[in-house]
């Protein structure tokens, strides 16, 4: 299976700051990675797509860029709803895995 | 509005089995493909398995191969996920999620809580 390893596993940060998860994965993906961002006792919600794109209603502040095996999600200028956990997902060799989340909080 | 409800869930004795339910609505069931995924409490995301628009598509992780089986249902807009032989490992929130781009995810149902305990 291919792991996905997330970094930083947790993060404190502040409304209006500027933050970058990464996302590595233990073989070549191509661009076949997801973002998705989760609160606590709610589902999973994906915000970005084949490493770069937006989904449908989702924020500009959020992008995502990389590819092979290295990506990264970005978020501009924090908002306080924006404070959750991340995980990265790949769907490019089944199993479909996710990496271990990062967990984003308010400093 | 796309909408997936996830029932069934509850508290079963290791070894013993649950079947839970996925009904879909707000989009034509039977042109996609459904996912489950889990998250034990206070864990991360695991995928379990897929069916794809014909039942004879199916995937299932490791973990859960030979004792769970996936099937649809498009006249009732619904996906079953039979669970046996369960374990205390797969205590968790059980996720419907709809098929996108073949290996992801678009829209989730709210989850259904599987407690397995003595």
């Amino acid at each position: 299976d291919v792991q996905l390893t997330q970094s930083p596993s947790s993060l404190s940060a502040s409304v209006g700051d500027r933050v970058t998860i990464t996302c590595r994965a233990s073989q070549v993906i191509g661009n076949y990675l997801v973002w998705f961002q989760q609160k606590p006792g709610k589902a999973p919600k994906s915000l970005i797509y084949s490493a770069s794109s937006l989904q449908s209603g989702v924020p500009l502040r959020f992008s995502g860029s990389g590819s092979g095996t290295h990506f990264t999600l970005t978020i501009d200028s924090l908002q306080p709803e924006d404070f959750a956990t991340y995980y990265c997902q790949q769907y490019n060799i089944y199993p479909p895995t996710f990496g271990q989340g990062t967990r984003l909080e308010i400093k | 509005e796309v909408q997936l409800v996830e029932s069934g869930g509850g508290s079963v004795q290791p070894g013993g089995s649950l079947r839970l339910s996925c009904v879909g609505s707000g989009f034509s069931f039977d042109r996609y493909g459904i996912h489950w995924v889990r998250q034990a409490p206070g864990k991360g995301l695991e995928y379990v398995g897929n069916i794809g628009i014909n039942e004879g598509n199916r995937f299932y992780a490791n973990s859960v191969k030979g004792r769970f089986t996936i099937s649809r249902d498009n006249a009732k807009n619904t996906v079953y996920l039979q669970m046996g032989s369960l374990r205390v490992e797969d205590m968790a929130v059980y996720y419907c999620a709809r098929d996108f781009k073949d290996g992801t995810f678009d829209y989730w149902g709210q989850g259904t809580l599987v407690t397995v305990s003595s």
